[in-house]
C-alpha cells in the first residue's frame, strides 16, 4: 500500500508561471485535503473534497483551484504562482467525515516561486 | 472560530529526562483532538485521538490526556529517536472532518 503519494516532490517557479499538485491515494478514502505548512504558521488548510465531484473553500483557497475527478485523485492548481505561494503542500486523505478517522498523509511537495 | 495553542514553541531534553508538551484548544463542540508526530521533510504521522475529558491514551513511550480545555503529550524517558515536531489538533462537531492544527512544538532529545 501506497497511501498517499504526492508529485513532483520538489518545484522551483517564477513568479506567473502555472503547475499543478497532483495527489494520489490508493486507500478509498473519500474525504481528501490541501495544506500548506508555513514556518510559524502551522498546518492551514487550502481546500478539500468530501466526495468525487466536489470540492470546497477551506482557510486560505485565494490564489489557488482545485480538482477532484476521480475519487483517487485530488489536483491543486497554481494558475499565476506567486512569491508568497512558496510552501510546503501536504495532501491529506481520510476515509470519511467521522471522528474515529484519521488523516494520512503524504510526504509532501516543496514549491518554491522566486 | 477555533483556536490551537501549543507551547512550548520548542523543547530541549536529555535522554531519560521526562517533560510534557501542552496543547491548550478553543472550540464551540469538540469532536476530537488529534496528536501527530512530523519527523523533518516527511508529512505528519497519527499518534493519538482524545473525545472527551479524562481519557487517556498511551504509545510506548507517549502519554496524552484531555481535559475540557487543553491536552498533554507526557513523553517519559525520552530518546533521541522521539526527537520530532508534535502537532495538536482539533476537530469540531458538524465541520467536514476540517482539523485546526496548532504551530507544534519542535522536540530534541540529546544523548
Amino acid at each position: 500500500n501506497a497511501g498517499v503519494t504526492q508529485t513532483p516532490k520538489f518545484r522551483v517557479l517564477k513568479t506567473g508561471q502555472s503547475m499543478t499538485l497532483l495527489c494520489a491515494q490508493d486507500m478509498n478514502h473519500e474525504y481528501m485535503y490541501w495544506y500548506r505548512q508555513d514556518p510559524g504558521m502551522g498546518l492551514r488548510l487550502i481546500h478539500y473534497s468530501v466526495g468525487e465531484g466536489t470540492t470546497a473553500k477551506g482557510e486560505v483557497p485565494d490564489g489557488y483551484n482545485v480538482s477532484r475527478l476521480k475519487k483517487q485523485n485530488f489536483l491543486l492548481g497554481l494558475e499565476s504562482a506567486a512569491p508568497s505561494q512558496t510552501s510546503v503542500y501536504f495532501c491529506a486523505s481520510t476515509k470519511s467525515g467521522t471522528g474515529a478517522n484519521v488523516l494520512t498523509f503524504g510526504a509532501g511537495s516543496r514549491l518554491t516561486v522566486l | 472560530e477555533d483556536q490551537v495553542t501549543q507551547s512550548p514553541e520548542a523543547l530541549r531534553l536529555q535522554e531519560g529526562e521526562s517533560s510534557s508538551l501542552n496543547c491548550s484548544y478553543t472550540v464551540s463542540g469538540l469532536r476530537g483532538l488529534f496528536w501527530y508526530r512530523q519527523d523533518p521533510g516527511k508529512g505528519p504521522e497519527f499518534l493519538f485521538t482524545l473525545y472527551s475529558a479524562g481519557e487517556e491514551k498511551e504509545k510506548e513511550r507517549l502519554k496524552a490526556t484531555l481535559t475540557k480545555k487543553e491536552s498533554f503529550l507526557h513523553i517519559t524517558a525520552p530518546k533521541p529517536e522521539d526527537s520530532a515536531t508534535y502537532l495538536c489538533a482539533v476537530l469540531r462537531k458538524g465541520s467536514n472532518y476540517k482539523l485546526t492544527f496548532g504551530k507544534g512544538t519542535l522536540l530534541t532529545v540529546n544523548p
